[in-house]
């Protein structure tokens, strides 16, 4: 069974705070991280799929690293807003596999 | 463009009856999969299909569950004789290849009586 963790299960940051959480996954037989972001009543939206240890992308204000050596990856909002309050949920690819798993995200939310 | 559409958007059976989910994936997109969200959980992979083909379902309980892409027509997860425990939110989740972003519907929320 596949541990894919993501720290912190949740976060309340005021507007304008820059905050980032972490993922981790399984070091071995590695091909891809995603990033994904559900809001509550919608579907999740993809954000990033990284593939390449030191790995860094880059949407707007919110980035993620990728280390695939040591099994985790970050994500970062920079000046965070309102509407970037969502769950934040990464999944992991295994090489043999096809399928994503996923962690059980982290929910921020952001005070006006 | 019209993306994942997912239909009902809500289906209550009650117990011992069946359940079809519909999945329309998103235009030129021939690679389907279905994720369960139980009640205080996260997603959970059941399957993955290509056109006409099952591809992966080391996720799909073995008995009851059955899924499908047809030649024409739409995805079908199709879940006989249901019980309360079947009670979920069920994602369909469609990319162009196996290597690129899952785009997702928003979900059928099945409720067992």
């Amino acid at each position: 069974i596949l541990n894919v963790e993501q720290s912190p299960q949740s976060l309340h940051v005021q507007e304008g705070d820059s905050t980032n959480f972490t993922c981790s996954f399984p070091s071995s037989n590695f091909y891809a991280l995603h990033w994904y972001r559900w809001e509550t009543a919608k579907s999740p939206e993809a954000l990033f799929v990284m593939t390449l240890n030191g790995d860094e992308k880059k949407k707007g204000r919110i980035s993620a690293t990728l280390n695939t050596k040591e099994g985790y990856s970050y994500l970062y909002i920079k000046g965070s807003q309102p509407e970037d309050s969502a769950t934040y949920l990464c999944a992991f690819r295994e090489g043999s596999n096809y399928k994503l798993t996923f962690g059980k995200g982290t929910l921020l939310t952001v005070n006006p | 463009n019209a993306g994942v559409m997912q239909n009902p958007r809500h289906l209550v059976r009650r117990r011992g009856q069946e359940a079809r989910l519909r999945c329309s994936p998103m235009k030129g997109h021939s690679h389907v999969y279905w994720y369960r969200q139980l009640p205080e959980e996260g997603l959970k992979f059941m399957v993955y299909l290509q056109k006409e083909n099952i591809i992966d379902e080391s996720g799909m309980p073995k008995e009851r569950f059955s899924a499908e892409f047809p030649k024409e027509g739409p995805s079908i997860l199709r879940i006989q004789q249901v019980v309360r425990g079947d009670s979920a939110a069920y994602f369909c989740a469609s990319s162009p290849e196996v290597n690129q972003p899952q785009h997702f519907g928003d979900g059928t929320r099945l409720s067992i009586l």
